[in-house]
């Protein structure tokens, strides 16, 4: 069962950009890194997966290295409504899934 | 709007009544999950359902009873519940193609549920 660690509370002011970094030292082979977005009373929401180097999209940027035993969420130009809190998770298919505490991100005018 | 809907939004139901709740997903998934959150704390994977076949229970006490009649519906049967057991219940649906493959979760709104 890999195990995932990250900060419990991160800080930011709006237009910086945010880098969350998760340790996952046991993960598997053919697991995939997955990053979940969660605001109060709402169920997580997918933001981004990727299994080695570098992933983007329209919302984050996702850096793997070689050992694949930690990644970094990055989050460019955050603004308020970025304030949530961040899970990360490695597995498939649920079976080895666990969601940890997250980082709360805080994002300050 | 994630393709997953959960009802109902709200419940308030005592501990010796009978309730459900009710999760469908309109995305094609083949996998579906009950999720429990309570307040400040992590979520918790209660029950995992592959091609309709219960493959995780997390000793989830037998209080909670789930039930999938099919890939796009999933119940969460409820009996004499504890007031410990209030918290949101969030259903979520993936595509299962076989441990270790990716894994992109589509979560529904939940439902807020309070025993008292």
């Amino acid at each position: 069962l890999a195990k995932t660690t990250q900060p419990i509370s991160m800080d930011s002011y709006e237009g910086q950009e945010v880098n969350i970094t998760c340790s996952h030292n046991n993960i598997a082979t053919n697991d995939y890194i997955t990053w979940y977005q969660q605001f109060p009373s709402q169920g997580p929401r997918f933001i981004i997966q990727g299994y080695k180097t570098k992933v983007t999209n329209e919302v984050a940027s996702l850096f793997i290295p070689a050992d694949r035993k930690s990644s970094t969420l990055s989050l460019p130009r955050v603004s308020l409504s970025d304030t949530a809190v961040y899970y990360c998770l490695v597995g498939g298919n649920g079976q080895n899934f666990v969601f940890g505490p997250g980082t709360r991100l805080s994002v300050l005018p | 709007e994630t393709g997953v809907t959960q009802t109902p939004r709200h419940l308030v139901m005592g501990m010796t009544n009978k309730k459900s709740l009710k999760c469908e997903q309109h995305l094609g998934h083949n996998a579906m999950y009950w999720y429990k959150q309570s307040a400040k704390k992590p979520l918790e994977l209660m029950f995992v359902y592959n091609f309709k076949e219960q493959t995780e229970n997390n000793s989830v006490p037998s209080r909670f009873s789930p039930e999938c009649p099919n890939s796009s519906h999933l119940f969460l049967h409820l009996h004499t519940l504890q007031p410990e057991d209030s918290a949101l219940y969030l259903c979520a649906s993936s595509q299962a193609e076989g441990q270790g493959t990716k894994n992109e979760q589509y979560f529904g709104p939940g439902t807020r549920l309070t025993v008292t």
